[in-house]
């Protein structure tokens, strides 16, 4: 079955640590989404990327850092510099970027600091 | 800039009874909308979109929504609830001012069944 795929499912971050989510998806999407889920919020865009080799910031980028390097995978690097970076990570996917498809998303990575 | 409003952080109901979870957008253009249900520690799910065809429209599980544009509303319904119904529901409106697909999401209604 197509998906996307995200891993670890939970990941713990020490003091001054880098860590990377991974997010690999079979869709053959060209389109990838990082979101950032707090309780009792929406969620909100990190990052994007249309195309390989290209990536754009959302509304909440600082902090955070990504790669698109194969169309199958975008991982997302929560660096020191993301104070607040306990959170619910969602990688989403879709096809043509300007049309109205969904978006398609995995089941998450929940981060905390140790 | 577009944006959603659920007018419910919480809902309850019985099982078999009605389900009703609102939404208001607001949109300068025709807009593209959709419903999400998210369970537990999973991601979203697509439960219907709706695209500037029909105003009524069918989803997953027995949801429907209809899109009114005198009230830029786009409530999510559903006849009977069952127990499998419950979690975090999210109306997201497609934001068309950007040069790609951005969504902008409501905060989210959480539902509750009871049996």
């Amino acid at each position: 079955d197509g998906g996307i795929t995200q891993s670890p499912k939970y990941l713990f971050r020490k003091e001054g640590q880098n860590v990377t989510l991974s997010c690999e998806q079979n869709l053959n999407h060209d389109a990838m989404y990082w979101y950032r889920q707090d309780p009792g919020q929406g969620l909100r865009l990190i990052y994007y990327s249309q195309i390989v080799n290209d990536f754009q910031k959302g509304d909440i980028a600082e902090g955070y850092s990504v790669s698109r390097e194969k169309k199958e995978s975008f991982p997302l690097t929560v660096t020191s510099a993301q104070k607040n970076p306990t959170a619910f990570y969602l990688c989403a996917s879709s096809g043509i970027t300007r049309s109205n498809q969904p978006q398609h998303f995995g089941d998450g990575t929940r981060l905390s600091i140790l | 800039a577009q944006s959603v409003t659920q007018l419910d952080s919480h809902v309850s109901v019985s099982e078999g009874t009605p389900v009703l979870l609102r939404c208001n957008y607001s949109s300068s253009y025709s807009p593209s909308l959709f419903w999400y249900v998210q369970h537990p520690n999973k991601g979203l799910q697509l439960l219907l979109k709706y695209t500037s065809a029909a105003t009524l429209v069918k989803g997953i599980n027995g949801f429907e929504a209809e899109f009114k544009k005198s009230e830029t509303s786009f409530h999510l319904t559903k006849p009977s609830a069952h127990m499998s119904d419950a979690a975090e529901y999210f109306c997201v409106v497609s934001d068309q001012d950007t040069g790609f697909q951005k969504l902008v999401f409501g905060t989210g209604t959480r539902l509750l069944v009871s049996p």
